[in-house]
């Protein structure tokens, strides 16, 4: 069956440090992958999405970048964290071209910088 | 640009009726509508996905309805129990390469 496992699950950093939160996905072959940033009372936005190995689209300019280094890993990266970058991370993945069963999303990591 | 709104006000209901929470979405004619689960301090948890051909969708005590025209969807539990007390989300996509969009959720709590 599929996993997908994330870590850490809780981070505190001061900022101007750097950031790595790694994503691995087992089971699954070519999946779609995405990271998700949720702040509080607010919805999930949508921070980079991979379709392939070496292939991140990026939907909104920050802070943050993203790597796909092999088929089922998805690290997002900062090289200096600012204080909006706290907020609770997400990984998720999906299954393409096999019609369209819903994400399936890691468990998270709690970023607070400081 | 596209909306999708939810309650954000949490709806507290007695345990074994039926909850509704509503889902309206602007500016968007998604193929895909889906609802998910999620829990204080947890990543969301897929329920169901119901297709813009399709009126409703059932799983067990859940049941999902979209109408394209009114631009909403509701979601229904029946015979409601505590241990679906949690957070709510609705979320839209148009296919392709399966970008999906989040409402920001609606809190159910069902009271014993």
């Amino acid at each position: 069956s599929q996993t997908i496992h994330q870590w850490p699950a809780t981070l505190v950093q001061p900022v101007g440090s750097p950031l790595s939160l790694e994503c691995t996905v087992e089971g699954t072959s070519n999946p779609n992958l995405y990271w998700y940033r949720q702040a509080a009372g607010r919805g999930l936005q949508l921070l980079f999405y991979s379709v392939g190995i070496g292939q991140i689209s990026s939907e909104v300019p920050q802070n943050l970048s993203a790597s796909r280094p092999q088929d089922r890993q998805f690290i997002l990266s900062s090289k200096k964290l600012l204080l909006s970058d706290s907020g609770f991370y997400l990984c998720a993945w999906s299954t393409p071209g096999q019609g369209y069963y819903g994400y399936t999303f890691g468990s998270g990591t709690r970023l607070t910088v400081v | 640009s596209q909306k999708i709104e939810q309650n954000s006000e949490a709806l507290n209901i007695q345990e074994g009726k039926t909850a509704t929470l509503t889902c309206n979405y602007t500016n968007y004619s998604p193929a895909y509508l889906q609802w998910y689960r999620q829990d204080p301090g947890r990543g969301p948890v897929f329920l169901l996905l119901i297709r813009e051909n399709e009126k409703e969708k059932r799983k067990e005590r859940l049941k999902v309805t979209f109408d394209t025209t009114l631009k909403q969807s509701l979601f229904h539990i029946t015979a409601s129990q505590p241990a679906d007390s949690a957070t709510y989300l609705c979320a839209l996509s148009s296919g392709g390469y399966q970008k999906v969009t989040f409402g920001t959720g609606t809190k159910l709590q069902v009271i014993p």
